[in-house]
């Protein structure tokens, strides 16, 4: 069974700080998702990663793959309020066509 | 607008009673998921369906049914065999693109038993 962790699972970060959250997944993929959920609400879409060395950055989240370490990243640059929220990766196991998604870190920016 | 659509968004169950939780979509997906969220957890998988009539059971699929009679549908029924079904639960589908696989999620339905 393919897992994927992610750490921290709880971030508390001041406004305008930088932080990394880490996410390792058990076997080989080539397909990386970063979501975000507010509270009550469904998954949003923010990052999809396809290939080796892949980077994407959107306002002041960016996330890289390395999938010969299987590991992602989701920057956090200059932290503000609104980036408060949990945020999962995932990874897509071509067997059974099945996405498989860590435990989630729940990101809370203080003024 | 092309999108999933889950109702309802609240369902209370009384206990030993079987529930229905509708998923539609009409993004042309093939593939449809249910997963379940219990609260400050991740998300883990019921069911899953690939193709019209066929689905496969996911990690946690004890005390649940689905059936997948028409591309656009994937209903979830919560059986009295689940004994703690009060999660929020939320459906997903997927297909290939130009930029792989994506799952696309709806809003969700909380199921509560009272």
């Amino acid at each position: 069974e393919l897992k994927v962790e992610q750490n921290p699972l709880f971030l508390s970060m001041q406004e305008g700080k930088n932080y990394t959250i880490y996410c390792n997944y058990s076997t080989t993929s080539d397909r990386l998702y970063w979501y975000r959920q507010d509270p009550g609400k469904s998954l949003e879409s923010l990052f999809v990663l396809l290939s080796n060395g892949a980077v994407k950055q959107e306002g002041r989240l960016m996330a890289s793959l390395d999938t010969k370490a299987r590991l992602s990243t989701l920057h956090i640059t200059a932290a503000v309020h609104d980036l408060s929220a949990t945020y999962f990766c995932a990874v897509h196991s071509n067997t059974g066509n099945q996405f498989y998604f860590g435990t989630g870190t729940s990101l809370t920016v203080i003024p | 607008d092309g999108g999933i659509t889950q109702s309802p968004k609240y369902l209370f169950r009384k206990e030993g009673q079987n529930v229905t939780l509708s998923c539609e979509q009409n993004l042309n997906h093939d593939a449809m998921y249910w997963y379940r969220q219990d609260p400050g957890q991740g998300l883990r998988l019921i069911y899953y369906s690939q193709i019209v009539n066929d689905f496969q059971k996911g990690d946690i699929a004890e005390g649940y049914s689905v059936s997948r009679e028409k591309k656009e549908s994937f209903p979830l029924t919560v059986t009295s065999a689940q004994k703690n079904p009060t999660a929020f639960y939320l459906c997903a589908s997927s297909i290939w693109g130009q930029d792989g696989t994506e799952a696309f999620f709806g809003q969700g339905t909380r199921l509560t038993v009272v």
